[in-house]
C-alpha cells in the first residue's frame, strides 16, 4: 500500500488560506489521492479526491505535483468551523478500502 | 447526508455479553464497511461487505463477526465483548465503481465495562 505522511498539527488564521501538505512518494500510477476531515465526535467527511490533475470543488482545492509524490489540500478561506483532523489517503491495496493514517490536526484561530 | 443510520448510537455493556451494532442504508449501495476509531490509532477497518452474504476481513477483525442478509443492513457483532472493544464504531458505504469515495455514518459509541 502507498503510505502517506502528514504533519501532525497546523495552525491557520481565520479568513486565510489553509494549505495542508501530504507526502505519498510510493503512490502507484492508478492510485487516487483522497482527502477527508473529521470534526470532533463526528463521522469522517469526504472533501475531495484526484488522480493526476488539480481538482476544485465547493469545499477545497487539491494540488497534486507532477510526479504525484505529494499533494496539498487548500481551504481558500478557513473558518473556525474548519477546525478538524484532515486525513490524506491513498487507495488501499485491495481496492475496497481506504486506510486512514494519523492525519493533520488543523486549528483555525480567530 | 449519505443515507446511513447507525444504531444504537450509544451503548454501555458488560464484559462477556454479546453486542450487535446495526448499519442501515437507504440507497442500495453494494459496498458497506465497519471501522473502529481509537485514540492513537486513527480509523481501522474491521470488516467490509461487497454484496448480500459477501463479506471479508479488514485490518482488525479478531473478535468481530458481520452479516449482511439484505442489501440495506450490515450488522457488526461482538460475540463476547471485551474492554479492548470499547471504541467508536463507524459504518461507511461506497456508492459506485471506479474511484473509491466512501461516506461515513455518525458513529456508535460503545463502552464495555
Amino acid at each position: 500500500d502507498a503510505k502517506t505522511t502528514q504533519p501532525p498539527s497546523m495552525d491557520c488564521a481565520e479568513g486565510r488560506a489553509a494549505n495542508l501538505p501530504c507526502n505519498h512518494s510510493t503512490i502507484s500510477g492508478n492510485e487516487y489521492v483522497y482527502w477527508y476531515r473529521q470534526i470532533h465526535s463526528q463521522g469522517p467527511q469526504y472533501i475531495i479526491h484526484g488522480l493526476k490533475n488539480n481538482e476544485t470543488n465547493e469545499m477545497a482545492s487539491l494540488i497534486i505535483t507532477e510526479d504525484r509524490k505529494s499533494s496539498t489540500l487548500i481551504l481558500p478561506h478557513a473558518t473556525l468551523r474548519d477546525t478538524a483532523v484532515y486525513y490524506c489517503i491513498v487507495r488501499g491495496r485491495a481496492g475496497n478500502m481506504l486506510t486512514f493514517g494519523g492525519g493533520t490536526r488543523l486549528m483555525v484561530k480567530p | 447526508d449519505a443515507g446511513i443510520t447507525q444504531s444504537p448510537r450509544h451503548k454501555v455493556t458488560e464484559t462477556g455479553t454479546p453486542v450487535t451494532l446495526r448499519c442501515h442504508q437507504t440507497e442500495n449501495h453494494r459496498y458497506m464497511y465497519w471501522y473502529r476509531q481509537d485514540p492513537g490509532h486513527g480509523l481501522r477497518l474491521i470488516h467490509y461487505s461487497y454484496g448480500v452474504k459477501d463479506t471479508d476481513k479488514g485490518e482488525v477483525s479478531d473478535g468481530y463477526s458481520v452479516s449482511r442478509s439484505k442489501t440495506e443492513d450490515f450488522l457488526l457483532t461482538l460475540e463476547s465483548a471485551t474492554s479492548s472493544q470499547t471504541s467508536v464504531y463507524f459504518c461507511a458505504i461506497r456508492p459506485g465503481q471506479g474511484a473509491y469515495t466512501i461516506y461515513f455514518g455518525e458513529g456508535s459509541w460503545l463502552t464495555v465495562v
